[in-house]
C-alpha cells in the first residue's frame, strides 16, 4: 500500500537534546512537507522540499532542520535551539504532476513531541 | 501578509445542516482545499476548489468565491462522527501544482444528537 510513514509516533526528550523525525513515502510525490500543530490550532509550515537535494523554509523554521537526500525521505531535526518543541508534527507529501489530480496533500499519522 | 479565517467552534444537530465559512488573503491563488482532522489524527483531504462555484462530493459540498475571497464547507445530513475539525488551507500564487499550503486555525465542530 502506498502512503507516509512518520516515526516515531510519541517522542519524549529532555531539554536541551536534538531529536530527529523520520518521514518516508512511497507515492512517488516530488514534493514533501513539515507543518507544527499545537492544540487548538491550525497546521504552521516548518519546510517544505519540491525537489531532491533542494528544500525551503516555512513559517516557523527557527531551531528545526531538514535533509532531502532522497525522493523517498524528509527527515525533520528539532534542535536545542527551538524553545517550544512540544507539538504534533505532521509530514505530508503532495504530486507535481496535475494529471494525478489537485495536488492535494497526502499526510502522515503524525509525531507527537513533549519536552520534559 | 497572508491570512485565513475560520470561525473557531461550531455546534450542530444531528440530521441537520452545516455550513463552515473561510476568508482568505494570500499573495496570489492556485487552490482551495478543505480537510477533515478528529482529534490527534492526520488530516484527510475533503475537498479542492480552483474555480468559483460549487463542487459537490456525496454529504459534502465546498463553494468558492475568488474575487470575494471566500469560500464555505457545506455538510448535509450531519452523523456523529462528523464532529471533527475542519481546515480550510488555500494554495499561494506560482505555476506548480506543489506550493506550499497555508492552513486556517480550523473550526472544531461538535455534532449533538
Amino acid at each position: 500500500d502506498g502512503g507516509i510513514t512518520q516515526s516515531p509516533k510519541y517522542l519524549f526528550r529532555k531539554e536541551g537534546q536534538n531529536v530527529t523525525l523520520s518521514c518516508e513515502q512511497n507515492l512517488n510525490h516530488d514534493a514533501m512537507y513539515w507543518y507544527r500543530q499545537d492544540p487548538g490550532q491550525g497546521l504552521r509550515l516548518i519546510y517544505y522540499s519540491q525537489i531532491v537535494n533542494d528544500f525551503q523554509k516555512g513559517d516557523i523554521a527557527e531551531g528545526y532542520s531538514v535533509s532531502r537526500e532522497k525522493k523517498e525521505s524528509f527527515p525533520l531535526t528539532v534542535t536545542s535551539a527551538q524553545k517550544n518543541p512540544t507539538a504534533f508534527y505532521l509530514c505530508a507529501s503532495s504530486s507535481r504532476d496535475r494529471g494525478r489530480g489537485t495536488g492535494e496533500l497526502f499526510f502522515g499519522e503524525g509525531s507527537r513531541l513533549t519536552v520534559l | 501578509g497572508q491570512n485565513i479565517d475560520q470561525p473557531t467552534e461550531m455546534t450542530a444537530t444531528e440530521g441537520a445542516i452545516v455550513q463552515i465559512n473561510c476568508t482568505y488573503q494570500t499573495s496570489g491563488f492556485n487552490g482551495l482545499f478543505w480537510y477533515q482532522q478528529h482529534a490527534g489524527e492526520a488530516p484527510t483531504f475533503l475537498s479542492y476548489n480552483v474555480l468559483d462555484g460549487l463542487e459537490e462530493k456525496g454529504r459534502f459540498s465546498s463553494f468558492l468565491s475568488r474575487s470575494k475571497g471566500y469560500s464555505y464547507l457545506l455538510l448535509k445530513e450531519l452523523q456523529m462522527k462528523d464532529s471533527a475539525s475542519y481546515l480550510c488551507a488555500v494554495r499561494g500564487g506560482g505555476s506548480s501544482n506543489t506550493g506550499k499550503l497555508i492552513f486556517g486555525q480550523g473550526t472544531t465542530l461538535q455534532v449533538k444528537p
